[in-house]
């Protein structure tokens, strides 16, 4: 079964820093695309970052130059940094995979979901 | 910046049909946006429906069905279930960057 599984999330400080996993079960990181996706309390959902299977990355302007995604391919895990974290960054933050075939895209699977306060 | 626009609510009742859209800023909307469509209810994550337009998934009732209407993404809902209420997301892709909608919250009355 392939599986994600967020993971790190918890209270920071505004202007502070943290960490958040990816860990993938039944895929290989380095094979596909993953996308980090938030959704603030109370708010819709929104695209943050992918990783490409090439190792590309793209940001939303709103996290760029704070947020970085990175990969620890030993342990097939994601990981997106978060920088300089602003309260409007709070949000549950959940991982996807896109798979891009057959001239179509789609997500899925979707991790459950990391909860990141920012407050101070 | 890029502005996808869905309808904030909408109302049906048990088992009639009705249509959600997906706008975008930048013009129509075509097969190029790869449009996808997710459900979700209260405190899960959200769930795949409609992929690239109109590929539904393999878990997605037949009653949920995607199109391009007017220069937009639509996500068509026949025969309405009490369970579809929840809040309806497309999401849009511009080449380097995915953009959701705001979001339409589905309410079965």
């Amino acid at each position: 079964e392939v599986q994600l599984v967020e993971s790190g999330g918890g209270l920071v400080q505004p202007g502070g820093s943290l960490r958040l996993s990816c860990t993938a079960s039944g895929l290989n990181i380095t094979k596909n695309f993953i996308n980090w996706v938030r959704q603030a309390p109370g708010k819709g959902l929104e695209w943050v970052s992918v990783v490409h299977s090439v190792g590309t990355t793209y940001y939303a302007d709103s996290v760029k130059g704070r947020f970085t995604i990175s990969r620890d391919n030993s342990k097939n895990t994601l990981f997106l940094e978060m920088n300089n974290v602003r309260r409007e960054d709070t949000a549950v933050y959940y991982c996807a995979r896109e798979t891009v075939a057959a001239g179509k895209r789609w997500f899925g699977p979707w991790g459950q979901g990391t909860l990141v306060t920012v407050s101070s | 910046q890029t502005v996808v626009t869905q309808e904030p609510s909408v109302t049906v009742s048990p088992g009639g049909t009705v249509t959600l859209t997906c706008a975008s800023s930048t013009g129509a909307v075509t097969s190029d946006y790869y449009p996808n469509w997710f459900q979700q209810k209260r405190g899960q994550a959200p769930r795949p429906l409609i992929f690239s337009t109109s590929s539904r998934h393999s878990l997605t009732p037949a009653r949920f069905s995607g199109s391009l209407v007017g220069g937009k993404a639509a996500l068509t809902l026949s025969g309405v279930q009490p369970e579809d209420e929840a809040d309806y997301y497309c999401l849009l892709y511009y080449g380097d960057c995915w953009v959701f909608g705001g979001g339409t919250k589905l309410t079965v009355l």
